[in-house]
């Protein structure tokens, strides 16, 4: 079955330093969405990428979508306190899936 | 805008009871919604589709006798837990999308605590 791997399963940061977490697909997808989870909160919906390739930016937070459509990246500059949560990538299938698979999460904290 | 709504935020209950989860796009129509179960400090874990109108479709492992689903509406969706027991205890989380390829927007989540 489908499967998406994310890295790091945790990572700590000094605020101020830059973070990245991967996602990587078994199988190409249609589109990759990605959630950040606050401690004791639900997914919040950040952004989706449909492209081969694209990336966008959210302020600090770059996203990027693999040219084949398996793998996909979020980066943070200057992390500051307010990034803490976990980040969940999540993937649409491409054979008209009805629902995302979710990426096992990356858990950042950040160090004042 | 793409609110959802999800009641109660917080279950306690004794071991034998059925719980009931509503789910409610309040600002949109979901054609599907989608109920989570995430363990603490873990993934979400999908225990079922729900589309308006029709049967909704379990992944593998999820016992539909045990978690009703109902979507009767563009914007309700109802979890029940039957007869729920200790190992029912987690966090449900439901979600709703207006079409497909659309994003999901979450509830709040309910914690369940089964003594």
């Amino acid at each position: 079955g489908q499967q998406v791997m994310q890295i790091p399963q945790y990572q700590h940061v000094q605020e101020g330093e830059d973070f990245t977490t991967y996602c990587n697909s078994s199988t190409t997808l249609s589109n990759i969405q990605w959630y950040k989870q606050r401690p004791g909160g639900h997914p919040v919906f950040l952004i989706q990428l449909v492209k081969s390739g694209e990336v966008k930016k959210q302020k600090r937070l770059t996203f990027q979508f693999g040219e084949a459509k398996k793998n996909s990246s979020l980066h943070i500059t200057a992390t500051q306190t307010t990034d803490v949560g976990t980040y969940f990538c999540a993937g649409q299938g491409q054979t008209g899936a009805n629902n995302l698979f979710f990426g096992t999460g990356t858990r950042l904290t950040v160090i004042p | 805008g793409a609110v959802v709504s999800q009641h109660p935020s917080r279950v306690i209950c004794k071991s034998g009871t059925s719980v009931k989860i509503e789910c409610r796009s309040l600002d949109f129509q979901a054609t599907t919604m989608f109920w989570y179960r995430q363990f603490p400090k873990q993934s979400l874990m999908l225990m079922a589709t729900s589309n308006e109108g029709s049967k909704a479709t379990y992944e593998q492992g999820v016992e539909k006798d045990k978690f009703l689903i109902n979507h009767a509406s563009l914007t309700l969706s109802t979890l029940t837990v039957t007869s729920a027991h200790p190992e029912d205890s987690s966090f449900y989380i439901c979600s709703a999308r207006q079409t497909f390829n659309q994003p999901q927007h979450f509830g709040d989540g309910t914690r369940l605590s089964i003594l």
